[in-house]
């Protein structure tokens, strides 16, 4: 156990959609990031933040927004979800926002039908 | 912009031989490389990392070497298991200060045959 939560574990929605996935950071970690990991593909970094501002941004769609609340979580919403958004979706988190080990929870699957 | 080339995408060793890894980062200001192991289905975990001001470092079977003049690092796994298999990515980010966020590579599958 990573100390990373997310939530749910799987989803699956219709095209059109919105959803909101959840990141609970280990316990002391400031910094969250957001990574999307396609079937057969590697991890695409979607977006950081750290201690409730955004530090950066990857690929991340318009559609996708994110945003870190005052007690650390992070909720990621992908709305107007196209077939081709079905992935996994990992959240990281990480003491310091670099140079330091970023801890993975264990992923939300996302299917859209 | 930031890229991480990993090779080679598949790798089939017999158990006991020795794998290795290679990536190349762009970003000559990346200071941190770790290395992930991710079985199928669950996330990915880090098995070691390394810092610039370090050439080499080893943990048991597995070492990870960094040529910052060739902005090259590699994972070597002497005595492979079957335990082993697993997709691994290499990731290269900026240290304290910037966005710390990772860049991976697009990972290499690695089959320990028995």
């Amino acid at each position: 156990d990573s100390g990373v939560t997310q939530t749910p574990k799987h989803l699956i929605t219709a095209t059109g959609q919105r959803v909101t996935l959840r990141c609970s950071p280990r316990s002391g970690d400031l910094s969250v990031y957001w990574y999307q990991q396609s079937l057969d593909q590697g991890l695409q970094f979607l977006i950081q933040y750290y201690n409730g501002e955004e530090r950066a941004k990857g690929n991340i769609l318009e559609r996708f927004s994110a945003q870190q609340f005052p007690d650390l979580h992070s909720e990621l919403n992908l709305s107007s979800l196209e077939l081709g958004d079905s992935a996994l979706y990992f959240c990281a988190s990480s003491v310091v926002p670099g140079g330091a080990e970023a801890f993975f929870g264990q992923g939300t699957r996302l299917t859209v039908v | 912009g930031e890229n991480v080339e990993q090779h080679p995408s598949t790798l089939s060793v017999q158990e006991g031989d020795s794998a290795v890894i290679k990536c190349t980062y762009s970003d000559s200001a990346s200071n941190y490389f770790p290395w992930y192991k991710q079985e199928l289905g669950k996330r990915p975990q880090l098995i070691i990392d390394i810092r610039s001001n370090v050439g080499e470092k080893k943990d048991q079977r597995i070492a990870v070497t960094l040529n910052k003049t060739a902005k090259h690092f590699s994972l070597h796994i002497t005595e492979t298991q079957p335990e082993d298999s697993a997709v691994y990515f290499c990731a290269a980010s900026k240290g304290s200060g910037n966005t710390g966020k990772l860049i991976f590579g697009q990972g290499t599958t690695l089959q320990v045959k028995p």
